[in-house]
């Protein structure tokens, strides 16, 4: 159980292009998912959090009109990078919980690649 | 603020020994849970053990235990009998209400044939 699932798994897209992620929580319904990025040899850094039906919180210096977060299911939450840049290439995972002090479990990741 | 420390950048254990990744944190809160995940090669992150604050025991996942130690802010993992398959980057990390989990910068252990 507790499967998380993420697509596409890598894209390459061109830079000005908007890209769209989705993370699906499989068979549970997750009321809050994360949205990370990690560097290559770092730690995951969390660029936001999502409730279902509510806005997105973005930790500090994460661009909302860039970064949108979309949660419009139990099971469902998509991050769009909007015109996207080299600079924005990263590795993108998203995770979702059940509830308060649950543990999170991990999609995949989408490695993303701006050309 | 919340903070969890891995002093160990990089670890190396002889496969079938045992070896002990770090990790130190600070919290406020009375409140919260800690963890142990592993990222493979793969990248993909999972979750090896759960420890919640309240509870004294050790939790103990097959090859893989902790030593909780609350008052000195400590949650080390012990992994026993090591396999190839261990060799991972590990991630301490804390959760309380406020939502976020907080991730330490991560240890990456070797698994030496």
């Amino acid at each position: 159980g507790a499967v998380v699932s993420q697509h596409p798994s890598r894209v390459i897209c061109k830079s000005g292009t908007s890209v769209k992620i989705e993370c699906r929580s499989l068979d549970f319904q997750a009321t809050t998912m994360f949205w990370y990025r990690q560097f290559p040899k770092q730690s995951l850094m969390l660029m936001a959090t999502s409730n279902e039906g509510s806005k997105a919180t973005y930790e500090q210096g994460v661009e909302k009109d860039k970064f949108l977060i979309n949660h419009a299911s139990l099971t469902l939450s998509t991050l769009t990078v909007t015109s996207a840049h080299p600079e924005d290439s990263s590795f993108y995972i998203c995770s979702a919980r059940i509830g308060v002090l649950e543990t999170q479990y991990f999609g995949p990741g989408t490695r993303l690649l701006v050309l | 603020a919340q903070t969890v420390t891995q002093s160990q950048p990089e670890m190396s254990v002889q496969e079938a020994e045992t070896v002990t990744l770090s990790c130190t944190y600070d919290t406020s809160e009375s409140d919260y849970y800690l963890f142990w995940y592993k990222q493979p090669p793969s990248r993909q992150m999972i979750l090896v053990i759960r420890q919640e604050a309240y509870k004294q025991q050790n939790a103990t996942e097959n090859r893989f235990s902790v030593n909780f130690q609350k008052a000195a802010k400590s949650f080390s993992l012990k992994i026993s009998d090591s396999q190839l398959g261990d060799a991972a980057m590990y991630f301490c990390a804390l959760t309380n209400r406020d939502d976020k989990i907080i991730f330490g910068k991560g240890t990456r252990l070797h698994i030496l044939p």
